[in-house]
Parts: structure tokens; C-alpha cells; sequence
């Protein structure tokens, strides 16, 4: 699986977009980005993928760069129950995901 | 719309004992994934399953071991229990898996089986 390096940690406020990053600069032209995020000790909720453009559906929008080593998902405005560990996933075609350390939110009121 | 069904939910077995844990996928998907969550990490991939066949193997011990049914349907079996098996136990569906697409394969995730070994 390509490498992903994500914060441990964000701060956002209630309302205001969150911006989570992640690199990911060992990505090959076919892997997808996937982005999850777990709510403690809930399955992990799928959130979005994206390959080359930018993605958006009723819960984020995933921005990809042009050169594909990062990328950031947006949570246009953040709630309360945003609060989660966000993770951002490059599997190899669809074989198993490698999970972690990933970027624990907090969504302060 | 219809999710990724585990049974049970709570699991309490003593060490040595075995345990039995159920993944039903959503339906028409055809590739199950088992996961492990021990506390306070990240969800580890055990194994997956595409059309009944292993499709790939991650950090399972020997005394674990899976299988798919005809109905798509999951099974984890866990021998000679120990106290390091406590973690909670997810099962992951996809729509499929073929090497050569370049297609997506999202996982959807169910709600886990808790165990624990006391």
C-alpha cells in the first residue's frame, strides 16, 4: 500500500469547515484515495474515494492535487458528531485497507 | 438501505474456549473482509474472501480461520482463546475484486463483535 502521512490531530470549530490533509507521495497512477473515519468504536464509516478529480457528495468534498501526493478532505461545516478519527486509505486496487495512525478530530462548540 | 449484518454483538469467552463470529454482507456484494481492533489501535486487516476463494491474508493467527459461504456469508472461527484476543472484530463488504480493473472498491463496514477473553 502507498505510505499516507496525516496529522494526529485538528481542532475545529462547530460550523466552520474542517480541512483535513494527507500526503500521500508514493501513490501510482491507478490507486485510489479512499477517506473513512471511525466514531468511537463504531465501524469505520466510508466517507469518499477519489482517483484524479476533485470529489464532492452529501457528507465532503475530497480535493486530489494535479501531481496526485496529497490530498484534503473538506467537512464544509462541521458538527458536533464530526468528531471522529479520520483516516485516509491508498490500498492497491481493492485488497485490504491499511488503517492508521490517521487524524483524530475534535469539533469544539 | 441494507448494511453489513455481525452476530454477535458481545461475545464473553474464557481462554482456551472457541468462538464463532458472523458477517452477512449487503447484498450482491461478493468479497468480505475481517478486520481487528484491539484498544486503543487501529483496525488491523486479518483476511478477505472474494467468491468464496481467499483473496488475501494479513496478520491472522493460526488459530484463526475463515471461510465464505455459497450465500456470501462470513464465518470467523477462533481456537484456544487467549487474553490478547479482546479487541473488537470487524467485517467489511465490497462489490468485488478483480485485479485487472481499475475500478474502485469501497468497503462498507459493520458495527463489529465485541470479545472478550477473560
Amino acid at each position: 500500500d502507498a505510505k499516507t502521512t496525516q496529522p494526529p490531530s485538528m481542532d475545529c470549530a462547530e460550523g466552520r469547515a474542517a480541512n483535513l490533509p494527507c500526503n500521500h507521495s508514493t501513490i501510482s497512477g491507478n490507486e485510489y484515495v479512499y477517506w473513512y473515519r471511525q466514531i468511537h468504536s463504531q465501524g469505520p464509516q466510508y466517507i469518499i474515494h477519489g482517483l484524479k478529480n476533485n470529489e464532492t457528495n452529501e457528507m465532503a468534498s475530497l480535493i486530489i492535487t494535479e501531481d496526485r501526493k496529497s490530498s484534503t478532505l473538506i467537512l464544509p461545516h462541521a458538527t458536533l458528531r464530526d468528531t471522529a478519527v479520520y483516516y485516509c486509505i491508498v490500498p492497491y486496487y481493492g485488497q485490504n485497507f491499511v488503517f492508521g495512525p490517521g487524524t483524530r478530530l475534535s469539533v469544539l462548540p | 438501505a441494507a448494511g453489513v449484518i455481525q452476530s454477535p454483538r458481545h461475545l464473553i469467552k474464557e481462554k482456551r474456549e472457541t468462538a464463532t463470529l458472523k458477517c452477512y454482507p449487503i447484498p450482491r456484494h461478493d468479497t468480505v473482509y475481517w478486520y481487528q481492533q484491539g484498544p486503543g489501535q487501529d483496525p488491523q486487516f486479518l483476511i478477505s474472501f472474494y467468491e468464496k476463494m481467499q483473496s488475501d491474508k494479513g496478520s491472522i493467527p493460526d488459530r484463526f480461520s475463515a471461510q465464505q459461504f455459497s450465500d456470501y456469508h462470513s464465518e470467523l472461527n477462533m481456537s484456544s482463546l487467549e487474553l490478547g484476543d479482546s479487541a473488537l472484530y470487524f467485517c467489511a463488504s465490497s462489490g468485488g475484486f478483480d485485479a485487472g480493473a481499475q475500478s474502485s472498491y469501497e468497503q462498507y463496514f459493520g458495527p463489529g463483535t465485541r470479545l472478550t477473553v477473560t
